[in-house]
């Protein structure tokens, strides 16, 4: 089956600071998703984007479908972005299979 | 419009007891999608239900079943638990299979 990796697997910042996490995946895809799981386990839509650039606010995400990747902007970061970031691709109509995920940690 | 919802939140069972989870899909949805995350790893697909029936299955002994209503809610249900089915278990609703999903706060299962 399709292989989703993430990358860096941890990341410890300033408040203030930029960073990018990168979905790699080892297939063509019909979707993709970037999630922000929240301390208490729910997992929050940020962006939808099987292909192109999309921006909502601080952050931003692009999608290379050619070269299997995505990436996830955060810009000016704050304390509560913190928290543990998925990156979950769809072939098909049927699952989502989700990489193992960065954590981010902001501190002030 | 309503969002995913799940209950319980958190639950503590025996090992041996069955389970019940349930979940009510976002308004307009037909499309529900059950996942287990273990502590420190991602999600990982269980099963997905379209129109009442199974529609894909992930790498889930047939002790894990479920249901879909006619009003797309559903449950999980599990038989026989054993301590490693302790997990955070995630529904996810979406308007048709492969379109964006969205999820529920999900129901922290501890098997004792």
């Amino acid at each position: 089956g399709i292989q989703v990796e993430q990358s860096p697997p941890d990341l410890i910042l300033q408040e203030g600071a930029n960073s990018t996490l990168r979905c790699n995946f080892s297939d063509s895809v019909n979707n993709l998703q970037w999630f922000h799981q929240n301390p208490w386990g729910q997992l929050i839509n940020l962006f939808y984007i099987p292909s192109g650039t999309k921006q909502n606010g601080r952050l931003s995400a692009t999608t290379v479908a050619t070269e299997r990747y995505s990436l996830l902007y955060i810009s000016s970061s704050q304390t509560t972005d913190s928290g543990v970031y998925f990156c979950a691709v769809v072939q098909g109509a049927q699952k989502l299979v989700f990489g193992q995920g960065t954590r981010l940690t902001i501190n002030p | 419009e309503t969002g995913v919802t799940q209950s319980p939140t958190h639950l503590i069972k025996t090992r041996g007891q069955q389970v019940t989870l349930r979940c009510s899909s976002q308004s307009g949805h037909n499309t529900v999608s059950w996942y287990q995350q273990a502590l420190g790893q991602g999600p990982q697909f269980i099963f997905q239900y379209y129109r009442e029936e199974e529609n894909g299955r992930g790498n889930f002994p047939p002790r894990f079943s479920g249901l879909q209503f006619p009003n797309y809610s559903s449950e999980l249900n599990v038989n026989a638990l054993e301590l490693d089915d302790s997990a955070l278990y995630l529904c996810a609703s979406s308007r048709t299979g492969g379109t964006e999903a969205f999820f529920g706060q999900g129901t922290r299962l501890t098997v004792v």
